[in-house]
């Protein structure tokens, strides 16, 4: 079975730094889809971004980017210039590209951002 | 643009009474997904429709079932209700030919005293 890890439970960056969230997971499977979902106290899940297994290049949206080592099973979120309202919980996630429509997150890490 | 609308927002249930949740998906979306997430925890799959039947199944109790319309609209019903059925529960929806991309409702509070 597929596992997520989010080894920081909380972390914290002042406004306008980069801060760098981790995210290991675990499969025998070659090809998934892993995600960056963003929960703020509102509680809506936001999809930050995307990464598909097979692709090389690391994903990037706007002050987001990833780095994604397939061998070493490890899936970090980038956040740069960071912002007051990027405070929330960020969960990784991971979906099988086989058979499966079930994503499979890990525990969170809650992001503080000081002004 | 158009997201998913789940209702009701929240929702107060004695134990041992029932519940039914809604979920629109957004428009043009035709499977839909509904996860339920416990105070403090991560969000887990429960179950999944596309065109109407079930695509997949997770750890949703026996006492629950769900169902997707033809509008696609998706019912998650629960009954006898327990007081760990107290989590907010999610509805997300993509489009057949994009799986990779759900998007998630607002969610809905179900406390149960």
């Amino acid at each position: 079975a597929q596992t997520v890890t989010q080894s920081q439970p909380e972390m914290s960056v002042q406004e306008a730094e980069t801060v760098t969230l981790s995210c290991t997971y675990d499969t025998s499977e070659s090809d998934y889809y892993l995600f960056w979902y963003k929960q703020p106290p509102s509680r809506q899940m936001i999809l930050v971004i995307r990464q598909e297994a097979y692709k090389q290049q690391n994903a990037t949206e706007n002050r987001f980017s990833v780095n994604f080592q397939k061998a070493a099973k490890s899936f970090s979120l980038k956040i740069s210039d960071s912002q007051l309202g990027d405070a929330a919980m960020y969960f990784c996630a991971y979906r099988s590209a086989y058979n499966t429509d079930k994503l499979i997150f890990g525990t969170g890490t809650r992001l503080q951002v000081f002004p | 643009a158009a997201g998913v609308i789940q209702s009701p927002r929240h929702l107060i249930k004695e134990k041992r009474e029932t519940a039914t949740l809604k979920c629109y998906p957004i428009p043009r979306h035709d499977t839909v997904y509904w996860y339920q997430q416990g105070p403090g925890q991560d969000p887990q799959f429960l179950i999944s429709f596309y065109e109407k039947m079930q695509s997949d199944k997770g750890s949703i109790p026996d006492r629950f079932s769900a169902q997707q319309f033809s509008d696609y609209h998706s019912e998650l019903n629960m009954s006898s209700l327990e007081l760990g059925d107290s989590a907010l529960y999610f509805c997300a929806s993509s489009l057949a030919g994009r799986p990779y991309e759900q998007y998630f409702g607002p969610g809905t509070r179900l406390t149960v005293t």
